[in-house]
């Protein structure tokens, strides 16, 4: 029972171009969303977050939109560079009672090309 | 100045052994996560410990249990490990206020764990 999913094992774009990853979740009291990024060997790192109350939120290169009614987020990293390539997941959480419980999705693999 | 570290990275055991894995932060928060993640990639949250009090225990054998000797440290042990324990286990700490904002989670490098 994955209560979120990113159907996208991965993902491969041209330098310079738009990466668009994708999460769907069922659960509906998720309020909170959040993007890790996890190169090899390393721990996930916290990229952007969304909270339910907004449908956008930009960070530099990076937007996160959320579409309450479809249960669906996504990540735009515009424009794409090579360091950008590795694993993303999306995460969400369930209001302030959670103590920081976060589920996550299975990953994308995120792969950007010179 | 590793924010939050794991000892060890790798860990080669046999089944039935017993064996802990370290967690240490040094960002002076006061909750600490274990973290699975298994062979189809989810990351799963097992453990978490707010202030040296275990606040969220998901559904995990009994096999497995974390120590929290200070708000900096929170250690894993696991009894009698099986084949499906192999995975990489990340420790993770926050700064939570509580509310609908959830903090930032920081994780460690991972522990990579196969069990023979």
């Amino acid at each position: 029972d994955q209560q979120v999913k990113q159907n996208s094992p991965s993902l491969s774009v041209q330098e310079g171009r738009i990466s668009i990853l994708n999460c769907d979740y069922t659960n509906s009291m998720f309020d909170y969303f959040l993007w890790y990024k996890k190169y090899p060997a390393e721990g996930p790192t916290f990229l952007i977050s969304i909270s339910s109350i907004k449908d956008k939120n930009e960070d530099g290169r990076f937007t996160v939109f959320l579409n309450k009614s479809a249960k669906h987020l996504s990540l735009h990293i515009v424009p794409s560079q090579p360091g950008d390539s590795a694993v993303y997941f999306c995460a969400a959480a369930a209001g302030g009672t959670s103590y920081g419980k976060l589920t996550f999705g299975q990953g994308t693999i995120l792969t950007v090309h010179p | 100045d590793t924010a939050v570290s794991q000892t060890p990275k790798y860990l080669v055991t046999q089944m039935g052994n017993d064996k802990s894995i370290k967690c240490e932060q040094n960002l002076g928060h006061d909750t600490m996560y274990w973290y699975k993640q298994d062979s189809k990639k989810f990351l799963k949250i097992m453990f978490s410990y707010n202030n040296k009090e275990l606040i969220i225990n998901e559904t995990v054998p009994n096999r497995f249990s974390p120590k929290s000797p200070d708000k900096a440290h929170l250690n894993l042990h696991i009894n009698s490990l099986e084949l499906g324990d192999s995975a990489v286990y990340f420790c993770a700490s926050s700064q939570q206020r509580g509310g609908p904002i959830q903090e930032t989670q920081y994780f460690g490098p991972g522990t990579r764990l196969l069990v023979l």
